[in-house]
């Protein structure tokens, strides 16, 4: 079964570095999503893109942030000048179309900020 | 505003059947996810309900009264592989995003 998958599994970054998180949704997915989950809280929603722009982001989601389709295959999210309280599992979705198709999430990148 | 509630924690024994409750409040509604969630993973796609009614998946089954803004998930003839926790998530007037409870631990005892 077609998967979505995230590199790296775990990141140990230096607070005020930068960080790219990546992705590979499934293959013929057309929307694409960034979650994170703070240890031991909810899944929250960061930012939805679909051909090629930012179709919705959270409060959450500000200048810090960013996120690029580099190419026909990967889905990046960047964050600059991390923060302690960055550290987080941070997940990436992707599905078909909206509606009734569900996410499909990837196992993870385990962001560290020292 | 926005708000899902579902227990924290619940406890059943192997075999029997679990009902795990959630209630939200979000302006519109485009349809209600379950989702698992085993400890240091990705959540996994278990359901999706956008009319009233139940919708059933082998053990599993999920259950959605709008009016009520009300849903369940039904776990039957458990595993202690259920043991995980369980995410009740939203789509309100947002075209893409989802929001997440945050979660129902649910412990399976042999």
């Amino acid at each position: 079964e077609p998967e979505v998958t995230q590199t790296p599994s775990h990141q140990v970054t230096q607070m005020g570095q930068e960080v790219i998180l990546r992705c590979v949704p499934i293959s013929n997915h057309l929307y694409f999503y960034w979650y994170r989950q703070i240890l031991g809280q909810k899944v929250e929603f960061l930012v939805s893109f679909y051909n090629n722009e930012i179709s919705e982001k959270s409060e959450i989601f500000d200048d810090q942030f960013s996120v690029e389709r580099p190419d026909g295959s990967n889905f990046t999210l960047k964050i600059r000048s991390t923060k302690l309280e960055d550290s987080a599992m941070y997940f990436c979705a992707s599905s078909g179309r909206q509606g009734n198709q569900p996410q499909h999430f990837g196992d993870g990148t385990r962001l560290s900020i020292l | 505003g926005q708000n899902i509630d579902q227990p924290t924690e619940m406890t059943a024994t192997e075999g029997a059947i679990v009902q795990i409750n959630c209630t939200y409040q979000t302006s519109g509604f485009n349809g209600l996810f379950w989702y698992q969630q085993h400890a240091g993973e990705a959540p996994t796609f278990l359901s999706y309900n956008v009319l009233d009614g139940l919708e059933e998946k082998g053990r599993f089954s999920s259950f959605l009264s709008r009016s009520k803004g009300y849903s369940y998930l039904l776990l039957k003839e458990l595993q202690m592989k259920d043991s995980a926790s369980y995410l009740c998530a939203v789509k309100g007037s947002s075209a893409s995003k989802i929001i997440f409870g945050s979660g129902t631990r649910l412990s399976i005892r042999p």
